[in-house]
């Protein structure tokens, strides 16, 4: 079994400053991992997904992510954010089986103020 | 466009009443998943369909059924909504298990 882990429940932040939004994952197994973001009264839309290749993964909306895989970490980054980005974003993994289903973090709301 | 259709967006049933919850996908996606997510909270699984395979999750109250008659679509059922059902109802796809899901916009379900 999977779990995910976000650390941060909330991240203010101002505009056109940098974030991460941290996400570290626990498997005995090889791992999908995938960032999602949610606007109020939405689904959940997907960012990015690391599979396997290179492990910087670069999203929609100008946000990236770098798989450490022995940190077990796979932030996700923006180096200048917008009002817009303000939203949850929610981090989520599987095991690469065929058969298993998404494992979702609790989620990090992020703040964006001018 | 390719997506995921969930109907209707908003319901308001009251206690007890019976509700049905659609979702149908244009994706031709073998997988299709039932969340729940309360306020401020992640999206917890319900139960989903590989191909016509139901699984349901071991903590899903015997109060939600599902659905799939074909590869489109997908039914949530609450026989007996009580107030603590009141949430976000996410339906999702996935070409295959533990791949990438696509959502839907969710159902808001309000009991009164």
């Amino acid at each position: 079994a999977q779990s995910v882990t976000q650390l941060d429940s909330q991240v203010p932040v101002f505009e056109e400053a940098p974030v991460e939004l941290r996400c570290n994952y626990s498997s005995s197994v090889s791992v999908y991992l995938f960032w999602y973001v949610q606007y109020p009264n939405q689904g959940l839309q997907l960012l990015l997904k690391y599979l396997s290749g290179s492990t910087l993964v670069k999203g929609i909306n100008g946000f990236e992510a770098e798989f450490n895989k022995s940190q077990t970490s796979f932030h996700l980054r923006k180096p200048s954010v917008h009002i817009s980005d303000t939203a949850e974003y929610f981090c989520a993994v599987s095991d690469n089986s065929g058969y298993s289903t998404l494992t979702f973090g609790k989620g990090t709301m992020l703040l964006v103020s001018p | 466009d390719a997506m995921v259709i969930q109907n209707p967006r908003y319901q308001v049933t009251q206690f007890g009443k019976p509700v049905t919850l659609s979702c149908s996908q244009t994706l031709n996606h073998n997988v299709m998943y039932w969340y729940q997510q309360k306020s401020s909270q992640a999206p917890k699984l319900l139960f989903h369909y590989y191909d016509k395979d139901f699984n349901n999750e071991a903590d899903t109250p015997d109060n939600f059924q599902s659905r799939r008659p074909n590869t489109s679509f997908c039914f949530l059922d609450i026989r007996s909504p009580g107030l603590g059902d009141a949430a976000m109802y996410l339906c999702a796809t996935s070409r295959v298990s533990g791949y990438e899901q696509f959502f839907g916009p969710g159902t808001r379900l309000t009991v009164l």
